[in-house]
């Protein structure tokens, strides 16, 4: 069973930095591309990063670019999104998401949970 | 960037009625690569359609997808009492982008 648990969300105030991470497990971590998705409260869901099998392929959504880093490493089964200089507009639940295949094919099999981050003095 | 149009905003239909949910894209989705997904309150998304009509993993045959081009449909043939959530089309032909959803509540 392909299981995805995202960590790391919490209150942080607007430029801090945040980390999350997702472990993946029930399937073959180094074949899939994978990715963060967000969603703001009550609204609809944003593509925020996609990082490819072997890491060779990273893309970001424009209202995130030079300020989130996705990475993964593949000997933990695990993904990752460190969220510098955070504003209140980053205020959602982000989801770690599974791609279909090892490149940037973005159709998303599995998602996780989510995990809240929440940007507020 | 394609930009894709869901309608109707809200549907409000009963247990046992067909649903017929739209997407439109603002320019032709290659490949036909539109993916629908479902999201229950408190849920996260789940992939019901890709490929414009082909179902997930473990998707009851009363969930139907059709269309190419610019014009897309996810069809519930029934409505169950589980089937009442928000549905987003997404393209992934061109980069990706989500529609803006619709809502499925009870009448």
């Amino acid at each position: 069973e392909v299981q995805l648990v995202e960590s790391g969300g919490g209150l942080v105030q607007p430029g801090r930095s945040l980390r999350l991470s997702c472990a993946a497990s029930g399937f073959t971590f180094d074949d899939y591309a994978m990715h963060w998705v967000r969603q703001a409260p009550g609204k609809g869901l944003e593509w925020v990063s996609g990082i490819s099998w072997n890491s060779g392929s990273i893309g970001y959504a424009d209202s995130v670019k030079g300020r989130f880093t996705i990475s993964r490493d593949n000997a933990k089964n695990s993904l990752y999104l460190q969220m510098n200089s955070l504003r209140a507009e980053d205020t959602a639940l982000y989801y770690c998401a599974k791609d279909s295949c090892g490149g940037d094919c973005y159709l998303f099999d599995y998602w996780g949970q989510g995990t809240l981050v929440t940007v507020s003095s | 960037e394609i930009v894709l149009t869901q309608s109707p905003g809200t549907l409000s239909l009963s247990p046992g009625e067909r649903a017929t949910l739209s997407c439109r894209a603002s320019q032709s989705v290659s490949s036909s690569y539109l993916a629908w997904y479902q999201q229950k309150p408190g849920q996260a998304p789940r992939l019901l359609i890709y490929g414009a009509s082909s179902r997930a993993t473990g998707i009851p045959d009363r969930f139907s997808g059709s269309g190419s081009g610019t014009d897309f449909t996810l069809t519930i043939s029934r409505l169950e009492p589980e089937d009442f959530a928000v549905y987003y089309c997404q393209q992934y032909g061109s980069s990706l982008t989500f529609g803006p959803g619709t809502k499925v509540d009870i009448k």
